[in-house]
């Protein structure tokens, strides 16, 4: 199966960092790992992506396991406007695999 | 900028009845996408393109088919709507490469078949 495995839902308190797992078991080693988070009634937006090192950008940091099997999104500061459905995703070749996504709640 | 534009926001069909959605990006991307997505679901690839003139299925292709005659645009027709097809519809567009470019999307058509 190309798809990938997240926790349901994640809850975080505002200001503190938050780390959204991922398991891709059968990735190979050809396939990117991309995250995109969808906010209600919008399409989903590019959050971050890498292959085997990790990478940081102005939005979040994406870690991923040595073997490949997993990797985790780090939101370094949670805000209220990163309440959102956060997907994990396989790409290879431009198709991407969406799972259900990890839905991320924010608290004051 | 308008990035990824999708025509109409909103429709409602009756069953039996044909439209097109349509998705236009101004970004000169090579690769655009059609996907559905059902309520509490992740988003399912219906078809792809890789260039002007050339489309191919993706995981959910039944019931769908598409046009790509210019290079900005990519058409996803139902032919004769089923209420099956009750989805929101999601096209994206992205660059030329072997996958580590990421796609663009568009708000979404929210599609009723009655």
């Amino acid at each position: 199966d190309a798809k990938t495995t997240q926790p349901n839902s994640m809850e975080s308190n505002e200001e503190e960092p938050v780390h959204l797992p991922c398991n891709h078991s059968t990735i190979s080693g050809t396939d990117y790992i991309h995250w995109y988070r969808q906010l209600p009634s919008q399409g989903p937006e590019y959050v971050i992506h890498g292959l085997t090192s990790n990478v940081n950008n102005r939005m979040a940091s994406l870690a991923i396991a040595e073997d490949r099997k997993s990797s985790t999104l780090i939101l370094h500061r949670a805000t209220l406007r990163d309440a959102a459905v956060y997907y994990c995703i396989r790409n290879n070749f431009n198709k991407f695999y969406f799972g259900s996504g990890t839905k991320l709640n924010v608290k004051p | 900028n308008a990035g990824v534009t999708q025509t109409p926001k909103f429709r409602v069909l009756k069953t039996g009845q044909s439209m097109t959605l349509l998705c236009a990006q101004d970004m000169n991307h090579e690769y655009m996408y059609w996907y559905r997505q059902d309520p509490g679901m992740g988003l399912r690839l219906i078809h792809y393109s890789v260039g002007e003139g050339t489309t191919a299925k993706g995981e959910v292709p039944d019931g769908y088919n598409v046009s790509r005659l210019k290079k900005q645009n990519f058409l996803l027709g139902l032919e004769s709507a089923a209420p099956s097809q009750t989805s929101v519809y999601f096209c994206a567009s992205s660059y030329y490469t072997g996958g580590g470019q990421p796609q663009h999307f568009g708000d979404g058509t929210r599609l009723s078949i009655l």
